[in-house]
């Protein structure tokens, strides 16, 4: 079946650590997106990525950083500098920026710092 | 910069009984999309409904429907026949024609009572 496969489902960081969040989709799709999400803050977007080897800052990109050497595949990794980490993590995918059709979501991270 | 406003953190609606979720955004664009995602607790980002600007009729995908009126900014989702499983947060969406990023409101708790 296609779709947007998030793992692990719950991950736990120790003050200091770097954590990688693992996004993979085999929609076939050129865009994809990392959004954060806090109680009462809706979904805010840290990153996203048009084409492979290319990606672009977010509204909340400050301590993330991101990759995307696949097409199917875009990890975020949560560094010591982000300081208030502990939220849940959203990846999604959709066909190209020209093509606004509906965003597929993951299943979710649920991050927290121990 | 667009803005999403949910004036409505809860709501609570009867089984069988029709439910409006409100949503205002703010743009200065005239070409843009609207979307209306629902999260069940499962937590799964789920499109329920899309609009797009330059479309003058509403919305309708079965239960759910919109009263999207452009000059007052307002993007409304109408639910009738409310079923349990539409128990879920419901997040309105705007994105601008062109643009990569979905703007998210804060999200409307909706339960639905038996």
């Amino acid at each position: 079946d296609g779709g947007i496969t998030q793992s692990p489902k719950y991950l736990f960081r120790k003050e200091g650590q770097n954590v990688t969040l693992s996004c993979e989709q085999n929609l076939n799709h050129d865009a994809m997106y990392w959004y954060r999400q806090d109680p009462g803050q809706g979904l805010r977007l840290i990153y996203y990525s048009q084409i492979v080897n290319d990606f672009q800052k977010g509204d909340i990109a400050e301590g993330y950083s991101v990759s995307r050497e696949k097409k199917e595949s875009f990890p975020l990794t949560v560094t010591s500098a982000q300081k208030n980490p502990t939220a849940f993590y959203l990846c999604a995918s959709s066909i190209s920026r020209d093509a606004p059709t509906e965003a597929f979501f993951g299943q979710g991270t649920r991050l927290t710092v121990v | 910069a667009q803005t999403v406003t949910q004036s409505q953190p809860e709501m609570s609606v009867q089984e069988a009984e029709t439910v409006t979720l409100s949503c205002t955004y703010d743009t200065s664009e005239s070409n843009y999309y609207l979307f209306w995602y629902k999260q069940p607790p499962s937590r799964q980002m789920i499109l329920v409904i899309r609009q797009e600007a330059y479309k003058q009729q509403n919305a309708t995908e079965n239960r759910f429907s919109v009263n999207f009126q452009k000059a007052a900014k307002s993007f409304s989702l109408k639910i009738s026949d409310s079923q349990l499983g539409d128990t879920a947060m419901y997040f309105c969406a705007f994105m601008k024609q062109g643009s990569e990023k979905l703007v998210f409101g804060k999200g409307t708790k909706l339960t639905v009572n038996p």
